[in-house]
């Protein structure tokens, strides 16, 4: 069964620092791999999909590493800004297409 | 080109009531799953279809059923209402199967 697990839970940064957000998971034949923004009491905003292949996606101040070796990846949010507050989700696949597995998880908060 | 739709946003139901939520993908989308999202579980799949058919069922009893029609619009229902199937049912679309997901805004059932 593969799981997902995002490292902290919740995080508290000053505006105009660099975010790093962490994504383990165990699934060693990941397909790919998908960040999304979630405001409190809303739906999910995808923000990337890096596929297996891939060891990095860009879009804007959002970039996104992919580590199939050690299972891991991270987002990137550079010089962030209050209006990044919330939550980022990380999830994958699995071999069984759009089965999403998602992790917990990273509340952020960034203060002005 | 207009999002993933819910309906309805918001329901307050009593245990042992059926429900049905509705979802409309984008359009184009053949793919279409169904997630529940509760502050102790996180965000669990429940099921997918693609083309009419289920191609994945989450660990959900089987008060959970679902369907879709033949131009992609899905609905889910839950029979029986507990207290505990009170969350925030996510709906998600994609063009293809493991492609960008594209969430709805979400509808949130309250079960007293």
């Amino acid at each position: 069964k593969q799981e997902v697990t995002q490292i902290p839970a919740a995080l508290s940064v000053p505006e105009g620092e660099n975010l790093v957000l962490n994504c383990s998971f165990t699934d060693s034949a990941i397909y790919n791999l998908q960040w999304f923004r979630q405001d409190p009491g809303k739906g999910l905003t995808s923000l990337l999909l890096i596929q297996s292949s891939q060891r990095e996606q860009t879009s804007g101040r959002l970039n996104a590493s992919l580590d199939k070796s050690s299972g891991r990846s991270t987002l990137y949010i550079a010089a962030s800004q209050p209006g990044d507050s919330a939550t980022y989700l990380c999830a994958e696949p699995g071999a069984a297409g759009n089965k999403l597995t998602f992790g917990g998880g990273t509340r952020v908060l960034v203060k002005p | 080109k207009a999002g993933v739709t819910q309906t309805p946003r918001y329901l307050i139901k009593t245990r042992g009531q059926q429900v049905t939520l509705s979802c409309s993908p984008i359009s184009g989308h053949r793919s279409v799953s169904w997630y529940q999202q509760t502050p102790g579980q996180g965000l669990q799949f429940l099921f997918e279809y693609f083309s009419e058919t289920q191609r994945n069922k989450g660990n959900f009893p089987g008060r959970f059923s679902g369907r879709q029609f033949s131009n992609s619009r899905s609905e889910m229902n839950v029979s029986t209402l507990e207290l505990g199937d009170s969350a925030l049912y996510l709906c998600a679309s994609s063009f293809l199967v493991s492609d960008t997901q594209y969430f709805g805004p979400g509808t949130r059932l309250t079960v007293l």
